[in-house]
């Protein structure tokens, strides 16, 4: 089976832009978390989707929102981008909603300047 | 809120030295799983464990959950060169379905 995919790999954005990010989760899997990850703050959990709701969401404020289509595949939106918003973002999917045993993708690594 | 620390941050050893990584919970666990994560790569499952006091092993790693269900460790017998990568923890409150809290990582560098 093909892993979970994830584009763009890098991105450049400005502050002030917006930018979505997608992910591709395995196969037959319907779970799909997100995770921002920064040297500083390490792996932190953005928000859970499982068959396109939004099952759970981590301490992020509303500037980053999330959706996930009836295919399984979730996009990621960050909007008003702030320097601090820089890192590396991290989609995993899962079997089941509240699926423990996360599949990581690559991740996009963001850079805000 | 719900806390995962993981110790040490940093963990220098030589090849064929043991290596052990803790991780603790405010608050008690559903289940706790471990994760690796190569330099500049994503990362990865190793194993979940549920059962208080319950104790697995692949390989050379040793996974253990402690009787309270608070608190975890993974440890490395004879370290070779290919264990080198952060090591994650993370944990799901029990009650709380879904949202998986990540310890810090314990990072290993091991010299040949």
């Amino acid at each position: 089976k093909a892993g979970v995919t994830q584009t763009p790999r890098y991105l450049i954005k400005t502050r002030g832009q917006q930018v979505t990010l997608s992910c591709s989760p395995i196969s037959g899997h319907r779970s799909v978390s997100w995770y921002q990850q920064t040297p500083g703050q390490g792996l932190q959990f953005l928000f859970e989707y499982f068959s396109e709701t939004q099952r759970n969401k981590g301490n992020f404020p509303g500037r980053f929102s999330g959706r996930q289509f009836s295919n399984s595949r979730s996009e990621m939106n960050v909007s008003t981008l702030e320097l601090g918003d820089s890192a590396l973002y991290l989609c995993a999917s899962g079997t089941t909603a509240g699926s423990y045993e996360q599949y990581f993708g690559p991740g996009t690594r963001l850079t805000v300047t | 809120g719900q806390q995962v620390m993981q110790i040490p941050q940093y963990q220098h050893v030589q090849e064929g030295e043991d290596f052990t990584t803790y991780c603790n919970s405010s608050t008690t666990l559903s289940n706790i799983q471990w994760y690796k994560q190569r330099p500049g790569g994503h990362p990865v499952f190793l194993i979940q464990l549920v059962k208080s006091g319950e104790v697995k092993k692949q390989k050379r790693l040793t996974f253990q959950f402690g009787e309270a269900k608070k608190n975890s460790s993974l440890h490395i017998t004879a370290t070779q060169t290919t264990d080198v990568g952060t090591y994650f923890c993370a944990g799901v409150r029990s009650g709380n379905t879904g949202k998986l809290i990540f310890g810090q990582g314990t990072t290993l560098q091991v010299k040949p």
